[in-house]
Formats: C-alpha cells, sequence, structure tokens
C-alpha cells in the first residue's frame, strides 16, 4: 500500500552543517524517485530527482543517492542555509512511463536549520 | 520552468454547500493532472488522476461522487467538494505533469486551504 507518515520526523541542523534525509519507499517495482520541498502553506518545490538505473545524482547543492537493494533514497544537502528550512518528501513513481504513472509520497522529514 | 496554479489559495464555506477549486498549467498543455489531499504535519495522500477528455481515476477509499473531477481542457482540471462537511476541511494541491519530458516530472500548484463551518 501507499506510505502514509502517522508522525513527521524532525532533522535539527546548524548553519553550514550538511544535512542527510532519508528516505525508505515501498515498491521494489518503482524505478523513478524525485524529492520535493515543501515550505509552509505552500505546494511542493521539485528538488532532484533520479533514475532506477542510477544510484547517485548531483545538483547544485544536493545530493541524492538511492539503494535499490534495501529500497532507500537519501537527499543530502551541503552547507545547509536557513533557507533549507522546510518539509522534505521523497517520492516514487508507479508504473513510470505507463497509463497508471503516479507518484506515492513518503512520510516527509522537517528540517529545521539553527542560525 | 513549469508553472501550476491554483484557484482560490483560501476557501472558507458552511458545512452542506459544495466548493470548486480550479488547477491551471500556465506554460504547458497537461494530458494529466492529479489531486492531493494534505492534512497538517502529514503526507500529500493522491486522492485521483484527471486525464483530459476522459474520466478521472480515483484511488481506493476516495468516493467519486463526493470529490467531483473534470479535466476539460490541456491546461485546466476542477476539484468540486459536493456538499462539504467540516471533515473535509484541508490543504488541496494539484499538480500536472509535462509530457514529453525525459523525466515525466510533476510539478505542483500553490495548494488551496479549504475551511468548511
Amino acid at each position: 500500500g501507499e506510505s502514509v507518515g502517522l508522525h513527521l520526523p524532525t532533522l535539527s541542523v546548524q548553519e553550514g552543517d550538511n544535512s542527510i534525509i532519508n528516505c525508505a519507499y515501498s515498491n521494489s517495482a518503482s524505478d523513478y524517485f524525485i524529492w520535493y520541498k515543501q515550505e509552509s502553506g505552500k505546494g511542493p518545490q521539485f528538488i532532484i530527482d533520479i533514475r532506477s538505473n542510477m544510484d547517485k545524482r548531483q545538483g547544485q547543492r544536493v545530493t541524492v543517492l538511492l539503494n535499490k537493494t534495501v529500497k532507500h533514497l537519501s537527499l543530502q544537502i551541503a552547507a545547509t542555509q536557513p533557507g533549507d528550512s522546510a518539509v522534505y518528501f521523497c517520492a516514487e513513481n508507479w508504473g513510470y512511463g505507463g497509463a497508471t504513472n503516479k507518484l506515492i509520497f513518503g512520510t516527509g522529514t522537517l528540517l529545521a536549520v539553527q542560525p | 520552468g513549469a508553472v501550476v496554479s491554483q484557484h482560490p489559495s483560501r476557501v472558507i464555506c458552511k458545512s452542506g454547500t459544495s466548493v470548486k477549486i480550479e488547477c491551471r498549467s500556465l506554460d504547458f498543455q497537461a494530458t494529466t493532472m492529479f489531486w492531493y489531499r494534505q492534512f497538517p504535519k502529514k503526507s500529500l495522500m493522491l486522492m485521483a488522476t484527471s486525464n483530459e477528455g476522459s474520466k478521472a481515476t480515483y484511488e481506493q477509499g476516495v468516493e467519486k461522487d463526493k470529490f467531483l473531477i473534470n479535466h476539460a481542457s490541456l491546461t485546466l482540471s476542477t476539484l468540486t467538494v459536493t456538499s462539504a462537511h467540516p471533515e473535509d476541511s484541508s490543504f488541496y494541491i494539484c499538480s500536472a505533469r509535462r509530457p514529453r519530458t525525459s523525466t515525466d516530472t510533476q510539478y505542483f500548484g500553490p495548494g488551496t486551504r479549504l475551511t468548511v463551518l
């Protein structure tokens, strides 16, 4: 079934430190994954994505790692800034490229950056 | 980047009334749009997939007669919450999938806060 969180895990970091946010996904057949950032009262904002034929992808200050063996994703944010404070969701794409293509969201992690 | 808008951003209504929320893709044509619901401090839950020119596909447990979806054009999908009740109060978010892109990414609207009194 879909991943639905009961609580919102929180990660508190100091400004300038690196942040690592983890996510466990549910469907071993998922082959496309996305990280989204959601600020309070706003819609999710695309950060970075990765396909299942890769295990690492880098963007500007962000890196996504994929471990298909244990169905685990992580988002690394370098030199975390106060503006990075938000809830971060991973999403797995079910039925990629097909008629039933849809996103299933993980629980979410609240990143709190301390100045 | 792709822009998706929602209207209204916030709505308060009385119990028993119906509320319509619009989702528009502003700079691309979206054959598929999605509607999500989000409770405070919780994740996004997919309600339905809206395909242009055909009936929406609803997720298990979502009442199709309660949440009416219309995707009449390639840039507009609407969600109507019929006979709203306080338990329907939530944050409703739409997304649009940009076709013919290598990543098939969904772009999200800013959300609509519905409060039913």
